[in-house]
């Protein structure tokens, strides 16, 4: 079946500081990869998105390139801001029975504080 | 522009009753989802439909019903509520295919007791 192996955290940050979060995935047939976050008490938002090899999703100094050879997707962001602090899953997104409908499949999220 | 409205935010119900909660969306997206989230385990799907009069079962469906008569609303129905069903659940929507991407709605807060 499908899975997603994200980094462990809670990671903790000071402001500035360079974020990485890990992200390896398997799935059957070839995914579409997304990045969602969840601000405390709210629901997922749609923070950047890849649906092909080599193809690089961007957002708010977010970006993830989408490596099929590695299976992997990491996220990464070069300075972070207090208002970063959330709880961001890695998902990858598969047709469910030959259908075009596509079942996104979740870890169990890494949460990311960011301190003054 | 709405997006996804989900109805009520919070619920807390005895063993054993029923309860409807509500999902609708403004955006005319064919696709519409229900998932649970649980402490631990991420976002696990409940139901899906990928059109009016069209549902389909996730991978936790068990005392839970839909249904989808309209493009706009998908409301999911707890028959017999129990404990095992308290979590925090999302109602997602998307145009037809897997590279959009879901909106999802802001949550409903429910508590079996």
């Amino acid at each position: 079946g499908n899975s997603v192996t994200q980094m462990e955290g809670p990671v903790t940050l000071s402001e500035e500081a360079f974020l990485t979060i890990n992200c390896t995935y398997t799935a059957t047939g070839y995914p579409s990869l997304f990045w969602y976050v969840q601000y405390p008490g709210e629901g997922l938002q749609l923070l950047l998105k890849a649906t092909k090899a080599d193809d690089k999703g961007s957002n708010k100094g977010f970006e993830a390139t989408y490596r099929k050879e590695t299976t992997s997707f990491h996220l990464e962001k070069g300075s972070v801001q207090v208002s970063d602090s959330a709880v961001y899953f890695c998902a990858p997104a598969v047709g469910v029975g030959g259908t075009s409908y596509g079942k996104l499949t979740f870890g169990q999220g890494t949460i990311l504080t960011v301190h003054p | 522009n709405a997006g996804v409205t989900q109805t009520p935010k919070f619920q807390v119900l005895k063993t054993g009753q029923s309860m409807t909660l509500q999902c609708a969306q403004d955006m005319n997206h064919e696709y519409m989802s229900w998932y649970r989230q649980d402490p631990g385990m991420g976002l696990r799907l409940i139901h899906y439909s990928v059109g009016a009069g069209i549902t389909d079962q996730g991978e936790v469906p068990n005392g839970y019903n839909v249904s989808r008569s309209t493009t706009e609303d998908f409301p999911l129905r707890l028959l017999s509520a129990a404990p095992s069903q308290t979590s925090v659940y999302f109602c997602a929507s998307s145009p037809p295919g897997y590279s959009w991407g879901y909106t999802f709605g802001s949550g409903t807060r429910l508590t079996v007791v």
